[in-house]
């Protein structure tokens, strides 16, 4: 029982490419969540899938898409990505959408932008 | 604006020792708090989640408190051990959470 995983753990990137941030749960959640932590913030939310087949904006969703593959994944996606998108990744999972559940968080994705 | 603070920014204290971190939020609508444990290069784990009529929660040596009429809550560490060097995160709202920033505690021999 792994939990959460994402891969990759680490990324470097130039400005302007592109990558996917992949997330996947065993948990047989129905709610899927993308964060990100930055240095003297707080976590905030990306995107979230509050169920398969649906996904909605956070309260940061600008540079970024997300496909919710199935019940199990859910990827993050940066088109063109920017420094400002310099952060840590976390996928987060629960077993409905913050209705008082226990969110489980994967280990994260340190991205760089150069 | 919705906001959770959370004090101090960083503690040190004593193996063995207990200690109490502080969380106040303004958030609406609000309806349940969390703690949060986060080590180093690690996601959160979660500590607690308090409803809106909870007062007290434990989780082992861990024990949250909220009073809702004031907006806030704390986080007691009982015996800490070396263990509990993290940052923890206090985590307010319905629908949508909000999170703190963090009080990093380090435990010390």
């Amino acid at each position: 029982n792994a939990g959460v995983t994402q891969t990759p753990k680490f990324q470097v990137l130039k400005t302007g490419q592109s990558m996917t941030l992949q997330c996947a749960q065993d948990m047989n959640h129905n709610s899927m969540y993308w964060y990100r932590q930055d240095p003297g913030m707080g976590l905030r939310l990306i995107y979230y899938s509050a169920s398969e087949g649906t996904t909605d904006k956070g309260e940061v969703p600008n540079g970024y898409n997300v496909s919710r593959l199935n019940k199990r994944e859910f990827s993050l996606r940066l088109e063109s990505a920017a420094p400002s998108q310099t952060s840590v990744y976390f996928c987060a999972s629960s077993e409905a959408f913050n209705k008082g559940e226990t969110q489980y968080f994967g280990p994260g994705t340190r991205l760089l932008v150069l | 604006k919705n906001q959770v603070e959370q004090s101090p920014q960083s503690l040190i204290i004593l193996e063995g020792k207990n200690c109490t971190l502080q969380c106040n939020y303004t958030v609406s609508p609000f309806s349940n708090l969390r703690w949060y444990k986060q080590d180093t290069g690690r996601g959160p784990v979660s500590l607690t989640i308090m409803t809106f009529s909870e007062n007290t929660k434990s989780n082992g040596r861990y024990t949250a408190t909220l009073d809702a009429d004031t907006k806030q809550s704390s986080l007691h560490i009982t015996a800490s051990q070396l263990s509990d060097s993290a940052s923890y995160i206090c985590v307010a709202g319905a629908n949508n959470l909000f999170f703190g920033t963090g009080t990093r505690l380090t435990v010390i021999p």
